[in-house]
């Protein structure tokens, strides 16, 4: 099985700052990989995926995530902060559950604060 | 409405009760997924359908867990004599495609509290 690993409970960045926000998963097969976001009192939102397409992948609100199968990663990056970035992001990647079905497999998550 | 929908929001029941939460998802999806998410902890997968179809119900931790779908839209997660360690959030996700394609659109989730 595998395992998704946020490096980080809780990061603050200052306004306007470089965020990133680490991801590690375990596989030896190139995986989907995802992003979702929490923001207070919000269901999880979709942020982008890697699907085995341009490793590079762009989201939305300005961030992006490169996946690197050398070092099994899939970190999140956005160059500027914003206050609204505020919120809870979670990592995930599919893989077959018992039953054989693809599900997704969510990482502890990072909870993101911003300082004006 | 245009989202999913779950309630009750909050729910509080003593220990040994049974209780029913309710998901609505987006009108037209045919993927629903029940997901738990204990305090501090990232969501972990209960159960899926496909219409009215329950494919996967391997990440139920016990018996006492029960979902339906029975017409497709509306789904139904129950817990029997429910115990402290069934006290979390209990995500509801729905999509348009299966779970491969990973773009689940969640609602707030209902909180469980077991006294």
């Amino acid at each position: 099985a595998q395992s998704v690993t946020q490096l980080g409970s809780h990061v603050s960045v200052s306004e306007g700052a470089l965020v990133l926000l680490r991801c590690n998963y375990s596989s030896s097969v190139p995986p989907y990989l995802f992003w979702y976001v929490q923001y207070p009192n919000q269901g999880l939102q979709l942020l982008l995926k890697y699907t085995s397409a341009a490793t590079l992948v762009k989201g939305i609100n300005g961030f992006e995530a490169e996946f690197k199968k050398s070092e099994t990663s899939f970190h999140l990056t956005k160059p500027s902060a914003h206050m609204s970035d505020a919120a809870e992001y979670f990592c995930a990647v599919s893989e077959r559950s018992g039953a054989g079905s693809y599900q997704l497999t969510f990482g502890k998550g990072t909870k993101l604060s911003v300082i004006p | 409405g245009a989202g999913v929908s779950q309630s009750p929001r909050y729910k509080v029941a003593k220990r040994g009760q049974d209780v029913a939460l309710r998901c609505d998802p987006i009108s037209g999806h045919v993927s629903l997924f029940w997901y738990q998410q204990a305090l501090g902890q990232g969501p972990e997968f209960l159960t899926y359908f496909q219409n009215e179809a329950q494919l996967d119900k391997s990440g139920l931790p016990s018996d006492r867990f029960f979902a339906e779908r029975p017409e497709g839209s509306v789904s139904t997660l129950k817990i029997q004599r429910t115990q402290q360690e069934d006290s979390a959030v209990y995500l509801c996700a729905s999509s348009l495609g299966g779970p491969l394609t990973g773009e689940l659109f969640f609602g707030e989730g209902s909180r469980l509290t077991v006294l």
